[in-house]
């Protein structure tokens, strides 16, 4: 099976900072990575496809990059609606797919 | 619009069995790939199982092969997951969510509320 693994597992930024995850794979997998946010209580919500094409609706501030074993998910100007946890998921083993650990993005 | 509503969740002891269902709605459950993804309290996404959009085939994650099957009614449009012989570790908030494919990449577009399972004697 394929591991991904995320970086870090927590941060605390302020409103207006740059936030950088990491997500890397245990084998190359080309472009087959999404990211999700998930906020309290709620299902997550699909951001970034493909590693760095944005789902429709989500604010130009996200953006992704990456390919092989090493991507990047980056939020320009942290707002206060974005603390929340982000996930990984690769999508490079028909219908066996696996999500990285999750980053929480705290307050600071 | 697209809708997921799960249900069927509830206390169970171990070793017992429970079926969830997620009624699809705003959609055709034969069109798109399905799958279950579970989040034990205060954990990570963890994909469970998922199913073709033809129904021809199926898969699991490791953890739960051979004891859950992943299956759909389509005249009713809603998916099921059977689990037997639970474990303590199935307790999860169990979602079902929608796939899709965007320039042949797979993604989860669409997610249900979720429903909770909880494994205790």
């Amino acid at each position: 099976d394929i591991q991904m693994t995320q970086s870090p597992s927590s941060l605390s930024a302020s409103v207006g900072d740059r936030v950088t995850i990491t997500c890397r794979a245990s084998q190359s997998i080309s472009r087959f990575l999404n990211w999700y946010q998930q906020k309290p209580g709620k299902a997550p919500n699909l951001l970034i496809y493909a590693a760095s094409s944005l789902q429709s609706g989500v604010p130009s501030r996200f953006s992704g990059s990456g390919s092989g074993t090493d991507f990047t998910l980056t939020i320009s100007s942290l707002q206060p609606e974005d603390f929340a946890t982000y996930y990984c998921q690769q999508t490079y083993t028909t219908l066996s797919w696996t999500f990285g650990q999750g980053t929480k993005v705290e307050i600071k | 619009e697209v809708q997921l509503l799960e249900s069927g969740g509830g206390l169970v002891q171990p070793g017992g069995s429970l079926r969830l269902s997620c009624a699809a709605s705003g959609f055709t459950l034969t069109s798109y790939a399905m799958s279950w993804v579970r989040q034990a309290p205060g954990k990570g996404l963890e994909w469970v199982s998922g199913i073709r959009g033809n129904g021809e085939s199926t898969f699991y994650a490791d953890s739960v092969k051979g004891r859950f099957t992943i299956s759909r009614d389509n005249s009713k449009n809603t998916l099921y997951l059977q689990m037997n012989s639970l474990r303590a570790e199935d307790t999860a908030l169990y979602y079902c969510a929608k796939g899709a494919s965007i320039v042949g990449n797979a993604l989860f577009d669409y997610w249900g509320q979720g429903t909770l399972v909880t494994v205790s004697s």
